[in-house]
């Protein structure tokens, strides 16, 4: 157990449709950071948050938002869903947002668009 | 630019037998390792890291990998496989002056008894 928490672990849904993942940090870390696992594209990194502000952004798509709240918990939201849509997506967490950092990732939240 | 290339999709061995899962990087600096292995509907969970402290590096499960800078190549080593080594393993590279980990493609890897 990486002591990160995502959830839900599971949502269906249809297209069109707006989604929200929390993802919950492993106890004294700052950063948190998505990404999106697809057949097709492999792990692929989205978006860092550290202590709040956005720090990093990767090949995230204009309909997908996060952020990061002063309990540092974070969400992403995804929204007008496309079947294309359909991945795992992962929380990770870090200490302090750094490169070379060892990222602590969730269960992940395995999303389907109908 | 930092790339990350796992030389074999698919690794069968049997069980009690060596296994070995390549990898190769590219990076313009000095970079952090990383292997992280995913069982079957479960999250990624790090086996190990290499930061430089030094070329070998033992992991969790009796894992290790080598560091090979002349070869640019983080080769992810086990003496004995069992069962409980089936799942999907990631070799993962990030630099200091880039937040992000930047993943392999994954090799698979299944255990016959």
């Amino acid at each position: 157990d990486s002591g990160v928490t995502q959830t839900p672990k599971h949502l269906i849904t249809a297209t069109g449709q707006r989604v929200t993942l929390r993802c919950s940090p492993r106890s004294g870390d700052l950063s948190v950071y998505w990404y999106q696992q697809s057949l097709d594209q492999g792990l692929q990194f989205l978006i860092q948050y550290y202590n709040g502000e956005e720090r990093a952004k990767g090949n995230i798509l204009e309909r997908f938002s996060a952020q990061q709240f002063p309990d540092l918990h974070s969400e992403l939201n995804l929204s007008s869903l496309e079947l294309g849509d359909s991945a795992l997506y992962f929380c990770a967490s870090s200490l302090l947002g750094t490169g070379g950092e060892t990222q602590y990732f969730g269960p992940g939240t395995r999303l389907l668009v109908l | 630019a930092q790339s990350v290339t796992q030389l074999d999709s698919h690794v069968s061995v049997s069980e009690g037998t060596p296994v070995l899962l390549r990898c190769n990087y590219s990076s313009s600096y000095s970079p952090s390792l990383f292997w992280y292995v995913q069982h079957p509907n479960k999250g990624l969970q790090l086996l190990l890291k290499y930061t430089s402290a030094a070329t070998l590096v033992k992991g969790i499960n009796g894992f290790e990998a080598e560091f090979k800078k002349s070869e640019t190549s983080f080769h992810l080593t086990k003496p004995s496989a069992h069962m409980s080594d089936a799942a999907e393993y990631f070799c993962v590279v990030s630099l200091r002056n880039d937040y992000k980990l930047s993943f392999g493609a994954g090799t698979t890897v299944t255990v016959r008894a």
